[in-house]
């Protein structure tokens, strides 16, 4: 079974706090993505990477940054926390090539940021 | 990149079939379109794929119509368990950003 681990499944942290999300896939999987989850607004794309060292922009990167440097593991880092990133983080990964949009899921993790 | 409509919820009763159709005008040549399912506190889970016409495996059928513009997911007789949220995507798989971009979902609520 291909897994997702996140890190961490509850996370509360401070305004101001520099915060890293960890990921990591087990099925060598190139692609992997971070998205947050807020209710009434669904999945929103933060950023993805589709290599090692590779990163490309989703629709909702400000206030994030990312880092691929061994293809199974892909950090979502918060510079500087703010209370409006109190969200629901989740992590995916997915092959390339035909199985691409065969994308498996993470727990999530849950920030709070007070 | 193709944008989605879906009915932003559903209710159906245990044991009927089940049709969650998307709207997807926009969709380009080398699009194509997925299925996820969403469980409460949980990551989504792939449920299918397609082009063109009708994919069908042990979870759920595909129909899509010889313009694209629109797919139907269709779930047999549902049970309390398919209580979920389905989200339709559509996107190049040359395009990993693009191909797994979700719009805002369908809830889909089955009663006993």
């Amino acid at each position: 079974d291909v897994k997702v681990t996140q890190s961490s499944r509850y996370l509360v942290k401070r305004t101001g706090e520099k915060v890293f999300l960890e990921c990591v896939q087990d099925m060598d999987h190139e692609n992997m993505f971070w998205y947050r989850q807020d209710p009434g607004l669904g999945l929103r794309l933060i950023y993805f990477s589709y290599d090692v060292k590779m990163k490309e922009k989703g629709d909702i990167p400000e206030g994030y940054s990312v880092s691929r440097e061994k293809k199974e593991r892909f950090s979502l880092i918060l510079e500087s926390a703010s209370t409006n990133q109190t969200s629901m983080y989740l992590c995916a990964s997915s092959p390339s090539g035909a199985r691409g949009t065969e994308a498996f899921f993470g727990q999530g993790t849950r920030l709070t940021v007070v | 990149l193709a944008k989605t409509t879906q009915p932003i919820s559903m209710d159906s009763y245990e044991g009927q079939e089940v049709n969650i159709t998307c709207s997807h005008n926009n969709i380009a040549t080398n699009d194509y379109i997925t299925w996820y399912q969403q469980f409460p506190s949980q990551g989504p889970r792939f449920i299918i794929q397609g082009y063109k016409t009708k994919v069908t495996n042990e979870v759920a059928s595909l129909f899509i119509p010889a313009d694209r513009k629109s797919s139907t997911l269709s779930l047999p007789r549902v049970s309390l368990s398919d209580t979920a949220v389905y989200y339709c995507l559509v996107g190049d798989k040359g395009n990993a950003g693009n191909m797994l971009t979700f719009g805002g979902g369908t809830r889909l609520m089955v009663k006993p």
